[in-house]
């Protein structure tokens, strides 16, 4: 079964408005990471975050491992955040092994 | 910086034919190496992972094999192509530290 759950799986907004996405594990987690995957597809990674809270910009993850969850909080959206957002956990450390939920895609209109 | 390439950027082959997708990290040494894969709206699927020159773990195979002939080098690569071997390859990297992955551009495959 899916290991990564995201949602919503896709999401509009009004330029300024803020978002929240969602990422929940069905497994014990060792880390997680958010990125942002470019129409083209390359990746971006916007957090490295096992647990805790942290901020860069308009950006902010929650991780919180007791409940196999983590969160991606984008403040004033702008239209140039829309776009799919990943998120990838390992299960244990030294496994070598990153399981992907299946996005969110973002838009946010002017 | 370290610096991640990947070519080809993107290939249209033949069912049958052979593929070789290549991928080169520079301004690292001895970083973990890994290959995804991503079908056309699917889900990224990691297949392989190499720790090491020379030794390549699979994850998923999807009839397709990996090899990591120099410390700053991941080649992936199959003597048939199959349809559904369509979608997009990413290669990726992390020092052994192991924290942040960090994706090359990737190589776009459609098989005919």
């Amino acid at each position: 079964g899916q290991q990564v759950q995201q949602s919503p799986a896709s999401l509009v907004l009004q330029e300024g408005e803020n978002a929240e996405l969602q990422c929940n594990f069905s497994t014990s987690l060792n880390s997680m990471q958010w990125f942002y995957q470019r129409p083209g597809g390359s990746l971006v990674s916007l957090f490295y975050n096992p647990s805790g809270t942290k901020q860069s910009g308009r950006l902010t993850s929650t991780t919180v491992i007791k409940e196999r969850r983590s969160s991606l909080h984008i403040s004033s959206s702008q239209t140039t955040d829309s776009g799919t957002y990943l998120c990838a956990m390992e299960r244990n450390t030294g496994y070598q092994n990153f399981y992907f939920g299946k996005g969110t895609s973002l838009t946010v209109i002017p | 910086a370290q610096t991640i390439h990947q070519w080809p950027v993107a290939e249209i082959k033949a069912v049958g034919s052979p593929l070789s997708l290549g991928c080169t990290i520079k301004g690292k040494s001895s970083p973990n190496l890994y290959w995804y894969w991503q079908a056309t709206g699917g889900t990224l699927q990691q297949l392989f992972y190499s720790i090491t020159v020379g030794q390549v773990e699979s994850v998923v195979q999807l009839n397709l094999s990996a090899s990591r002939p120099k410390d700053d080098q991941f080649i992936l690569s199959t003597e048939k192509l199959l349809l559904s071997h369509s979608g997009f390859y990413l290669c990726a990297w992390r020092d052994i530290s192991g924290n942040t992955l960090y994706f090359g551009e990737g190589s776009r495959l459609i098989v005919v």
